[in-house]
């Protein structure tokens, strides 16, 4: 069955670490491919988005994200987390012109003091 | 504008009670859809619609119906409510402008069946 895998449920690190989180897909064709953050308590909110062009897009808060479409890959990044970076992180998949997208599991981010 | 507003946040039901969750925006957008989120599954998408008078099924649309009389409002109607029917359900939206799959998420609600 078609999907998006994040590879991580759980993820704690302490501030200033280093984060990645991986995602993959296993649609064929063009995909619009997004990363969203839900912070405690919150709705999700869009972190970066990629449609075409540079691999590699910067969203906000300092995240940015690749994409590496022989790996079927979309992996988030951000070199130095903080505390409020505590969040649970979805990477999506979209195929249509509208607003149909394939969440992945999602992966919980906890950063430490 | 107010975004994309849903009602209520907090709702409890009993097993076999119908409820509708409503969801409204203000931004003239054309898509409007349904997700619920359930741990380790993340969000999965039960009815979307891409105009006014037009819905169609998701992923996981068994247990909800739709409609879209209006361009602003999108309810989602629990006919015969199930204990695996609680979950965060979360209404989103997109307009023409927003670029391909960019969505507007509501604050979600939180729906539990005894």
């Amino acid at each position: 069955a078609q999907s998006v895998s994040q590879h991580n449920h759980h993820v704690i690190l302490s501030e200033a670490a280093s984060l990645e989180l991986g995602c993959n897909y296993s649609y064929g064709g063009t995909v619009n491919l997004f990363w969203y953050v839900q912070y405690p308590g919150q709705h999700l909110q869009l972190l970066l988005k990629y449609f075409s062009g540079d691999p590699l897009v910067k969203g906000i808060k300092g995240f940015e994200a690749e994409f590496i479409k022989s790996k079927f890959s979309f992996n988030l990044r951000k070199p130095s987390v903080q505390w409020s970076d505590t969040a649970e992180y979805f990477c999506a998949v979209g195929r249509d012109s509208w607003g149909k997208l394939q969440f992945g599991a999602g992966t919980q981010v906890v950063v430490t003091p | 504008n107010a975004g994309v507003t849903q009602t209520p946040k907090f709702q409890v039901l009993k097993t076999g009670q119908s409820m509708t969750l409503q969801c409204a925006q203000d931004m003239n957008h054309e898509y409007m859809s349904w997700y619920r989120q359930d741990p380790g599954m993340g969000l999965r998408l039960i009815h979307y619609s891409v105009g006014a008078g037009i819905t169609d099924q998701g992923e996981v649309p068994n247990g909800y119906n739709v409609s879209r009389s209006t361009t602003e409002d999108f309810p989602l109607r629990l006919l015969s409510a199930a204990p695996s029917q609680t979950s965060v359900y979360f209404c989103a939206s997109r307009g023409q402008g927003s670029g391909a799959n960019v969505l507007t998420f509501g604050a979600g609600s939180r729906l539990t069946v005894l």
